[in-house]
């Protein structure tokens, strides 16, 4: 248990659907991020919200859609999306600015499979 | 532009050996860096990270390094464990005391028993 609970663990969708993913953390922390792992890329950070703002990486398309309500919660909404979008979805959370030694804790992902 | 690098990108040992993973970067003015483990299928869990302003950390069996200016670290394992097989990440941060980061493509370790 990292504290960085994600649902659904697993999620396969049809290019039309619509669904979220869903994270959530414990560790009182003030941002958190979603990251998405490619095989064989490097993993690639798509949204950060900190202290209720949002930093986006502007390469990610805007089928991808961030919500973060509150500190705690992070949601992530899928629309039209591609066979490439398939891949490992992490949620992470940490202290923003990271001071000295505060680390990030990632949750354990959810594997997103677009057919 | 950032890029981080990280050699070799497979390994195979036999348990008991001691190793070396390394992981460069381009930009030497990094905030700090960090070192990650991932097991297949699994999120990434932190193991050490060191500041700037550090030559090395230990937590361990684990000793990381790092050369600032000439842009690598080293992640150091001792005797080895078929329990250390996973795949082993560098991570820094894209600007300053944030975990915005950017990663490596990672090593995968086999530890043979």
């Amino acid at each position: 248990e990292t504290g960085v609970t994600q649902t659904p663990r697993h999620l396969v969708m049809g290019m039309t659907n619509k669904k979220s993913l869903k994270c959530e953390q414990h560790l009182g922390h003030n941002a958190m991020y979603w990251y998405k792992q490619s095989a064989k890329k490097p993993l690639e950070l798509m949204f950060v919200y900190s202290l209720e703002e949002r930093v986006e990486n502007n390469s990610v398309p805007s089928r991808f859609s961030p919500e973060c309500p509150n500190s705690s919660h992070l949601f992530l909404h899928l629309h039209t999306l591609q066979p490439e979008d398939s891949a490992l979805y992490l949620c992470a959370s940490s202290f923003h600015p990271t001071g000295s030694g505060n680390t990030i804790y990632f949750g354990e992902g959810s594997w997103l499979t677009v057919v | 532009k950032q890029e981080v690098t990280q050699i070799p990108a497979a390994l195979s040992v036999p348990e008991g050996e001691n190793l070396v993973l390394n992981c460069s970067f381009t930009d030497s003015a990094i905030y700090n860096l960090q070192w990650f483990r991932q097991d297949p299928g699994k999120g990434l869990t932190s193991l050490l990270l060191i500041q700037s302003s550090q030559r090395e950390q230990t937590s361990g069996r684990l000793n990381a390094s790092l050369d600032k200016s000439s842009g690598r670290s080293t992640l150091y394992i001792a005797a080895s464990q078929p329990g250390d097989s996973a795949t082993y990440l560098c991570a820094v941060p894209r600007d300053g005391a944030t975990n915005k980061l950017i990663f490596g493509t990672g090593t995968l370790l086999a530890v043979q028993p």
